[in-house]
């Protein structure tokens, strides 16, 4: 079955750090990978996504992601956290088939508190 | 407006009462979509509306809940008899073709 595990589910990191998030998913084809981010009391935003080629991708407020097919990965990094990136980041794999790209497995979050 | 619109923002009712949920789409989106979040866990999709297509209901958890749109317009998720396991968020999004999905800030549902 088709999955994604998100192992940290609190990450706290300082001002100025650099950040890791780990996902790793379980999909029998290539999968499309997707990283969300969502801040208090708003909607999930698309940071980045993965669909094929180049397989480190970059995405908007300096995150990137590699996407790694051995380790089933797809891990979200920043070189430096800024406290404004305090939120909850959501991995995904798309789980749809023909034209349904936004039927979407999530990964059960990873909270990042920043500290100054 | 410019984004995916969902009402009310906040819903309390009692178990065993029926609610209705609202999603306005982006304008021209075909492509629109319901999740649900409960609390401390990841989206869970319930249901997908692509045109004048079928939907696929095969997120849904059980035939209490329902779901209608209208060509590419407003949708809504009805929830009947209400039971305390479906307080969550209620999540909706829409798409165009291939691109990504925007999505609502919800409907915070409590049943009590």
């Amino acid at each position: 079955a088709q999955s994604v595990t998100q192992p940290d589910i609190h990450i706290t990191v300082s001002e100025g750090a650099s950040l890791e998030l780990r996902c790793n998913y379980s999909y029998g084809a290539t999968p499309y990978l997707f990283w969300y981010v969502q801040s208090p009391g708003q909607g999930l935003q698309l940071l980045l996504k993965y669909f094929s080629g180049d397989t480190l991708v970059q995405g908007i407020k300096g995150f990137e992601a590699e996407f790694k097919r051995s380790q089933s990965s797809f891990n979200l990094r920043k070189p430096s956290v800024h406290w404004s990136d305090a939120a909850e980041y959501f991995c995904a794999v798309g789980a749809g088939v023909g034209g349904n790209t936004g039927k979407l497995i999530f990964g059960q979050g990873t909270t990042l508190q920043v500290k100054p | 407006g410019a984004g995916v619109s969902q009402s009310p923002s906040n819903k309390v009712t009692e178990k065993g009462k029926d609610v209705e949920l609202r999603c306005d789409p982006i304008s021209g989106h075909t492509a629109l979509y319901w999740y649900r979040q409960r609390l401390g866990q990841g989206l869970e999709f319930l249901i997908y509306f692509q045109g004048n297509s079928a939907p696929d209901k095969s997120g849904l958890p059980s035939d209490r809940f329902s779901a209608e749109r209208t060509g590419e317009s407003v949708s809504t998720l009805t929830i009947q008899r209400t039971q305390q396991e479906d307080s969550a968020v209620y999540l909706c999004a829409s798409s165009l073709g291939g691109s990504p999905l925007h999505f609502g800030n919800g409907t915070r549902l409590t049943v009590t």
